[in-house]
This record gives structure tokens, C-alpha cells and sequence, in this order.
């Protein structure tokens, strides 16, 4: 079965560190791009970050740029989103997905991590 | 930066009916255009993509048309699962891809 399985989310303080890890199976990891989705309670998606099979090509929404920074190991199947200076406005289930190549849609998704930053 | 908008943002409608959804792109995204469906405490799941492609798996009363800044996504005939919010997303420009704001589908 293919699927992503993300963990890693809990509660922070604000100022906080946190890393989150995505582990895929079920395909060849690295023969696709991945990204980072979350949504804050009750409110939409936003996409906040991109990285290419081979990591050559990576990008951030600006609302975690300087913050965040994605990796990925292809030997070890895995994506990571390592987060710090960490705000209240970054709560949030944490989604990493899967992109085809072309169209570049989202065919698969984890189930999502939550994430709270709070005092 | 390319900004989606969607409209209604919510809608209610009774099994059986057929309902439209339209996606707006404030440029030209040519066909780089996704449709997804999120139900309440799960992921979202990829319906439609590059504007018109059936995504495997997808039942055939979804489709969706448009090109240029306008989209739309139909359900044919609604079935009560499919109470959803949907949001559109477009792949046109670099990455990280926006998405619309969704719109939630209520079956009466």
C-alpha cells in the first residue's frame, strides 16, 4: 500500500524547536518531489514548503521562511520539516504529500501531525 | 503572487442535484489547475488535476473544465458522502502552491 505516515507534532512553547518526520512506503521515494501542507484550526490549506526528489530545488511559503527548513533522505524513505522560532500563529495539523511529476497535484497524503505552539 | 479564489464559499444542496464550483486564478495558470475534497478530520484527497483529469479512483460524477483563470468543478448527481469542503490549487507557478479557500458542501 502506498502511503505517508507524518509524526513528531506536539505541544511547544512559543520560541520552541520541533521536527517532523513523513515516512513513505509502498512506492520509490525517490522518484517524487514532496511538500508540506498545514492547516490551523477551522481554516484552510497552505502549502509552506517544496523539495525536489534529488533536494536540488527547494522552497518555503514566506510566512516560514528563515524558520523552517525541509529535508529528506531517499535512502531512509523519509521527509523532515524542522521548525524553530516556533509562534502561536504555526499551530497546525502538519500534512506532507506526494507530488506527480507533470501536473504536479498532491496524489498522497499522510494523515497529518498537530502541532501547538503555546505557553 | 498568483492568488485563487473561490466561490460560493459554502452551499447547500439536496442529494441527487447537480452543483458547480468555480475556482478563479488572479493570472493565467493554463491548466495547472487541482481539485481536492477534505471531509471533516481527515486529509484532503486529490479529486481532479491539470483542470479536467479524473484522478484514479475518483468516482465519474466529479469532473472539472476551464483553462486560462476560470475553473470549475460539477458533481453530477451528489451523494450524501459527498459533504466535503473542496479546494482548488494551482501548480503554475514556483512552488509552494497556493490554494483557494475552499468551499464547503453541505447535503440537506
Amino acid at each position: 500500500e502506498v502511503q505517508l505516515v507524518e509524526s513528531g507534532g506536539r505541544l511547544v512553547r512559543p520560541g520552541g524547536s520541533l521536527r517532523l518526520s513523513c515516512a513513505g512506503s509502498g512506492f520509490d521515494f525517490n522518484d517524487h518531489s514532496m511538500n508540506w501542507v498545514r492547516q490551523a484550526p477551522g481554516k484552510g490549506l497552505e502549502s509552506i514548503s517544496y523539495i525536489s526528489r534529488s533536494s536540488a530545488y527547494i522552497h518555503y511559503a514566506d510566512s516560514v521562511k528563515g524558520r523552517f527548513t525541509v529535508s529528506r533522505d531517499n535512502a531512509k524513505n523519509s521527509l523532515f520539516l524542522q521548525m524553530s522560532s516556533l509562534r502561536a500563529e504555526d499551530t497546525a495539523v502538519y500534512y506532507c504529500a506526494r507530488i506527480i511529476s507533470g501536473s504536479d497535484a498532491f496524489d498522497i497524503w499522510g494523515q497529518g501531525t498537530m502541532v501547538t505552539v503555546s505557553s | 503572487d498568483i492568488q485563487m479564489t473561490q466561490s460560493p464559499s459554502s452551499l447547500s444542496a439536496s442529494a441527487g442535484e447537480r452543483v458547480t464550483i468555480t475556482c478563479r486564478a488572479s493570472q493565467s495558470i493554463s491548466a495547472f489547475l487541482n481539485w481536492y475534497q477534505q471531509k471533516p478530520g481527515k486529509a484532503p484527497s486529490l479529486l481532479i488535476y491539470a483542470a479536467s483529469n479524473l484522478q484514479s479512483g475518483v468516482p465519474s460524477r466529479f469532473s472539472g473544465s476551464g483553462s486560462g483563470t476560470e475553473f470549475t468543478l460539477t458533481i453530477s448527481s451528489l451523494l450524501p458522502e459527498d459533504s466535503a469542503t473542496y479546494y482548488c490549487q494551482q501548480t503554475y507557478s514556483t512552488p509552494p502552491h497556493t490554494f483557494g479557500p475552499g468551499t464547503k458542501l453541505e447535503i440537506k
